[in-house]
């Protein structure tokens, strides 16, 4: 069955600077891979998705992810955090031959400062 | 979000009472999602339906019950054998039936807050 972990439950960046949200997951075989993000009693907007091809993959927002397959990696980064980012982040993982078996990560709660 | 709505945004229960909470679609998706979350737990996996009237249970089925009448609707009910019912629950959807289209993204409803008092 397949796993994700995201190793930190919070991240605390200055406006401005760049941000690392980071994800590792266990499935057997190529992953699907998926970012969520969360506002405060609200359901989850996708942001970005690797299904296959280049490792690094544009999102919304300006987010970008970057897969390594190596180290069973997805973190997910932007250049310049905003204020606006603040939120919690969500990391999912779906085995190609089990569609509905899509798996959360515990979340990551994302805080930028001015 | 968007073309996904669930209802009622928040909703009480009392002990030992059944509460329906509503998930409609107008996205054309074939598939269907009840998630239920807890702070510091991700997203757990209650009931999932491909196609109308068929549905599987999830991680987390006991005490819930879902029906699949429509595409459109995935109604989700919290039964009174549900112990720990507080939470919020997430609806989704996501485009493809069985075997079809398994790398689509899910979307999600706003969400329903249930609280037992």
């Amino acid at each position: 069955a397949q796993s994700v972990a995201q190793p930190e439950d919070q991240v605390n960046v200055a406006e401005g600077n760049p941000l690392t949200v980071k994800c590792t997951y266990s499935v057997s075989g190529n992953p699907y891979l998926f970012w969520y993000v969360q506002y405060p009693n609200r359901g989850l907007q996708f942001l970005l998705k690797y299904i296959t091809g280049d490792n690094l993959v544009k999102g919304s927002y300006g987010f970008e992810a970057e897969f390594n397959k190596s180290q069973t990696s997805f973190h997910l980064k932007k250049p310049s955090a905003l204020v606006s980012d603040s939120a919690l982040y969500f990391c999912a993982v779906r085995a190609p031959y089990n569609n509905n078996d899509m798996r959360f990560g515990a979340g990551t709660r994302l805080t930028v400062k001015p | 979000d968007g073309g996904i709505t669930q209802s009622p945004k928040y909703l009480f229960r009392k002990e030992g009472q059944n509460v329906t909470l509503s998930c409609e679609q107008n996205l054309n998706h074939d598939a269907m999602y009840w998630y239920r979350q807890d702070p510091g737990q991700g997203l757990r996996l209650i009931y999932y339906s491909q196609i109308v009237n068929d549905f599987q249970k999830g991680d987390i089925a006991e005490g819930y019950s879902v029906s699949r009448e429509k595409k459109e609707s995935f109604p989700l009910t919290v039964t009174s054998a549900q112990k720990n019912p507080t939470a919020f629950y997430l609806c989704a959807t996501r485009m493809g039936g069985p075997g079809v289209y398994s790398n689509t993204e899910a979307f999600f409803g706003q969400g329903t807050r249930l609280t037992v008092v």
